[in-house]
């Protein structure tokens, strides 16, 4: 079927291990983002990329890194887990087609041990 | 910069009643609204959205009209259901290409 998938979709984790958590759309949309959502902050921007091999900082960057190789897929990479950053994150795709409506995953649940 | 204000949760209410989750933004030109529902446990899921002035968006009997004048795009239904119960976000796309949400508004619906 069609759509974004996140994976995966629960994860633990120790403090300073790398983790990457990927994303992946099938409808081909340009503009991808991560998002993470915690108790008190709503969600928050991490990264966002207009096109493959362009991307571009959020309201919380600092500890992720991300890339887009290809149109599909935007991966977000956490370099060094700390407890902070025990989050759910959500990748999303925006469909400009449809008056900029924006589609989310499912959900990736983050623990950092 | 783009902003959205929702109210603060959580909203109890009992089954049938009428529901109303108010939401302002600020931006700048002509942005996109939107309002998303989040399940327990599940992601973000498009509610319903308006792409200009006095767009009406509907969806499984919730409605939201974008009010440029009043700069709102408050969330209705007439008669909630327990299934109804929730978080929901309000959001817009501005000239920052960006979806800024609001802190989200949980509903609680009582039998």
């Amino acid at each position: 079927d069609a759509g974004i998938t996140q994976s995966p979709r629960y994860k633990i984790t120790e403090t300073g291990r790398q983790v990457t958590l990927m994303c992946h759309q099938t409808w081909s949309h340009s503009y991808m983002f991560w998002y993470r959502q915690d108790l008190g902050h709503g969600l928050r921007l991490i990264y966002y990329s207009a096109a493959a091999d362009i991307t571009d900082k959020g309201e919380v960057p600092d500890g992720y890194v991300v890339s887009r190789s290809k149109t599909e897929n935007f991966p977000l990479t956490l370099e060094s887990a700390t407890r902070s950053q025990t989050s759910v994150y959500f990748c999303a795709s925006k469909d400009t087609n449809s008056g900029n409506t924006i589609y989310f995953g499912e959900g990736s649940w983050l623990t950092v041990v | 910069g783009d902003s959205v204000t929702q109210m603060e949760g959580p909203v109890t209410l009992s089954e049938e009643a009428f529901l109303t989750i108010n939401c302002t933004y600020t931006a700048t030109g002509y942005p996109s609204l939107f309002w998303y529902v989040q399940y327990p446990g599940e992601g973000l899921q498009l509610l319903l959205k308006a792409t200009k002035a006095d767009d009406k968006g509907s969806n499984k009997g919730f409605e939201a009209t974008y009010r440029k004048e009043t700069t709102s795009f408050h969330l209705e239904k007439g008669s909630v259901q327990v299934s109804d119960s929730a978080v929901y976000f309000c959001a817009l796309i501005g000239s920052s290409y960006k979806l800024i949400f609001g802190s989200g508004t949980r509903l609680l619906v009582r039998p």
